[in-house]
């Protein structure tokens, strides 16, 4: 089985604190996103990546980087925590290709205070 | 860009009932994934349809997507608590599979 793992199910950080969020598959996907998860807005992609240092802008990139430097290890970066990003982050992984589908992390709940 | 609209938004039924949750797209899908999210956890996979008419079933869930791939409902038989959840269509309009579109989730409840 696919195993994708966030590194915190709840973190409380402050406002303008820099947060990092880590998310590791275990499968050798190519492709890995991050996502954030508002009640009535549903799953918007943030970033993706579909190799080591290697990035794409999803659909509200803005307030947030990524890094992958490792093919298992996709990062999260909030470089000046603000309230409007308390939310629900979820990770996932794909091999990428039509007929795969993505793998989910369970999600990290980020409250900035 | 792609938007996926599902139906109902919130649905309570009685343990045993059937019941039907639907996916429609703005445009033509490529790929249609179904997820399915226990509160406050992740996502997980349960059927991926391609193929207009396309048909899939696991345990007491099917999945169909229409001859046109813009429409995809998902069926429960016999409604269990287990169903319980936040169920959630995913589309893929590029054929990789890189960028899913998601809709805003069928919050199910099941009552004993």
């Amino acid at each position: 089985d696919v195993k994708v793992t966030q590194s915190s199910r709840y973190l409380v950080k402050r406002t303008g604190e820099k947060v990092f969020l880590e998310c590791v598959q275990d499968m050798d996907h190519e492709n890995m996103f991050w996502y954030r998860q508002d009640p009535g807005l549903g799953l918007r992609l943030i970033y993706f990546s579909y190799d080591v240092k290697m990035k794409e802008k999803g659909d509200i990139p803005e307030g947030y980087s990524v890094s992958r430097e490792k093919k298992e290890r996709f990062s999260l970066i909030l470089e000046s925590a603000s309230t409007n990003q308390t939310s629900m982050y979820l990770c996932a992984s794909g091999l990428g290709g039509s007929n795969q589908p993505q793998h989910f992390g369970d999600g990290t709940r980020l409250s900035i205070l | 860009s792609q938007e996926l609209e599902q139906s109902p938004q919130s649905l309570i039924v009685q343990e045993g009932k059937n019941l039907t949750i639907n996916c429609t797209s703005s445009k033509t899908l490529y790929g249609l994934y179904w997820y399915k999210q226990k509160y406050g956890e992740g996502l997980i996979f349960l059927m991926m349809l391609q193929k207009g008419g396309e048909e899939k079933s696991h345990e007491k869930i099917t999945a169909k997507l229409d001859e046109k791939k813009q429409q995809s409902s998902l069926h429960i038989t016999a409604s269990q608590p287990s169903h319980a959840g936040i169920y959630l269509c995913g589309a893929d309009g590029t054929g990789t599979a890189s960028k899913l579109t998601f809709g805003t989730g069928t919050r199910l409840q099941v009552t004993l």
